[in-house]
């Protein structure tokens, strides 16, 4: 079965500029979290996603949004760039909402400049 | 809310010696525990994780982990670690009501000759 799919893979914006980052779970998965690695706050949960619906929501601006397909597939995007946001935006699927292991993707790699 | 501490952010070994990465934890609630690692330029692959019964969780590539509800700590253990085993470790907690994982802020193994 193949593992989650993030598109691109490394992506760069210059500020103001928005971004849509792609993801595509493991089939049969209908959970879809958002997570943003940086080297200064570590791993940080962005939102979840399932049917469609936003279950749950980090401590992240409204420039960070996201939604989810009925393929169960998912797309967060940023809007007005900031140098901050430069990251590695790791996606993780499962199978249901709540207690289910969370299987994660490779990352889109953003640089903003 | 939940908060997660990994005690070391370096541990260098020597390869076929033994490694223990530390992690402790505070929740006001039950929790589920999960060591996750990180190869450079890749995801999160789960190595382990805890829900309930054994405190002794055994996991991939050799790995171990005990869960100690007194201490609030789940250490990571290989008792024999190999070069491939360099990557950084990271220790997450999730609330038995929900999916949002809490990392804690990695540890880099590095595995030497």
């Amino acid at each position: 079965k193949a593992g989650v799919t993030q598109t691109p893979r490394y992506l760069i914006k210059t500020r103001g500029q928005q971004v849509t980052l792609s993801c595509s779970p493991i089939s049969g998965h209908r959970s879809v979290s958002w997570y943003q690695q940086t080297p200064g706050q570590g791993l940080q949960f962005l939102f979840e996603y399932f049917s469609e619906t936003q279950r749950n929501k980090g401590n992240f601006p409204g420039r960070f949004s996201g939604r989810q397909f009925s393929n169960s597939r998912s797309e967060m995007n940023v809007s007005t760039l900031e140098l901050g946001d430069s990251a590695l935006y790791l996606c993780a699927s499962s199978l249901e909402e709540g207690l289910n292991t969370q299987y994660f993707g490779p990352g889109t790699r953003l640089t903003v400049l | 809310a939940q908060s997660v501490t990994q005690l070391d952010s370096q541990v260098p070994v020597f390869e076929e010696a033994p490694v223990e990465l530390r992690c402790n934890y505070s929740s006001s609630v039950s929790v589920y525990l999960f060591w996750y690692v990180q190869y450079p330029n890749q995801g999160l692959q789960l190595l382990l994780k805890y829900l309930s019964g054994s405190t002794l969780v055994k996991g991939i590539n050799g790995f171990e982990a005990e869960f100690n509800k007194s201490q609030t700590s789940f250490h990571l253990r290989k008792p024999s670690v190999h070069i491939s085993d360099t990557a950084e470790y990271f220790c997450a907690v999730q609330k038995t009501s929900g999916s949002r994982l809490t990392f804690g802020e990695g540890t880099q193994l590095t595995v030497n000759p």
